[in-house]
């Protein structure tokens, strides 16, 4: 089944001790990208990769680290978690650019709460 | 990012037709698209709109115009399973998708 998959589904952690969330696409896409979701703010977009080793930054950036060294592959780092990274957090892929109307498919989300 | 404003929510009786507006600034504009996302769920994707006009699929719809920043999404026979919260997005420079803070709708009998 073609699919974005992202671990955990949820996540407890302590403030200041690394964790990384993992995706994988089985896609075969070229495009991959993190978005955090909050209530009043919607879904802010976090990194955005448009091929292997090339990452960009999206709105809200500060605090996570992303690498794309296998095409199926975009891990989200969080070097020293805050309690203002407390998100829902989606992993998303797509075929072509967004440009030619191939819309992001969103993995299932991380739900992560630091305390 | 792109300024992306969405009504927060609207409420529609079953059956009915409702439009979802959304509005957003021009500059370094490529296209909209529309999500869908139930409560506690991924958002899904809709439509994608870059030239002006009506795109149509099945009940629902999506329409563009560039000139104004302005779209909508037009439900046509609600369900109740049209309960969902309606995401409008604007694609900007490289992969970047700006959304907006979405519009809960609430389907009624």
């Amino acid at each position: 089944e073609a699919q974005v998959t992202q671990n955990p589904r949820y996540l407890i952690t302590v403030t200041g001790k690394k964790l990384t969330v993992t995706c994988s696409q089985n896609m075969n896409h070229e495009y991959m990208s993190w978005y955090r979701q909050d209530p009043g703010l919607g879904l802010r977009q976090i990194y955005y990769s448009m091929n292997v080793e090339v990452t960009d930054k999206g709105d809200v950036p500060e605090g996570y680290k992303v690498s794309r060294k296998e095409k199926r592959n975009f891990p989200l780092i969080l070097e020293s978690p805050s309690p203002n990274q407390t998100s829902l957090y989606f992993c998303a892929s797509s075929f072509a650019p967004l440009t030619l109307g191939d819309g992001y498919t969103f993995g299932s989300g991380t739900r992560l709460t630091v305390v | 990012g792109q300024n992306i404003d969405q009504p927060t929510e609207m409420t529609a009786t079953e059956g009915a037709i409702v439009q979802i507006n959304c509005t957003y600034q021009t500059s370094g504009f490529n296209g909209l698209f529309w999500y869908q996302q139930h409560a506690g769920e991924a958002p899904t994707f809709l439509s994608y709109n870059v030239l002006d006009g009506l795109e149509e699929k099945g009940r629902f719809s999506s329409f563009l115009s560039r000139s104004k920043g302005y779209s909508y999404l037009l439900l046509k026979e609600l369900q109740m399973k049209d309960s969902a919260s309606y995401l409008c997005a604007g694609s900007g420079g490289g992969n970047k998708l700006t959304f907006g803070t979405g519009t809960q709708l609430k389907v009624e009998l």
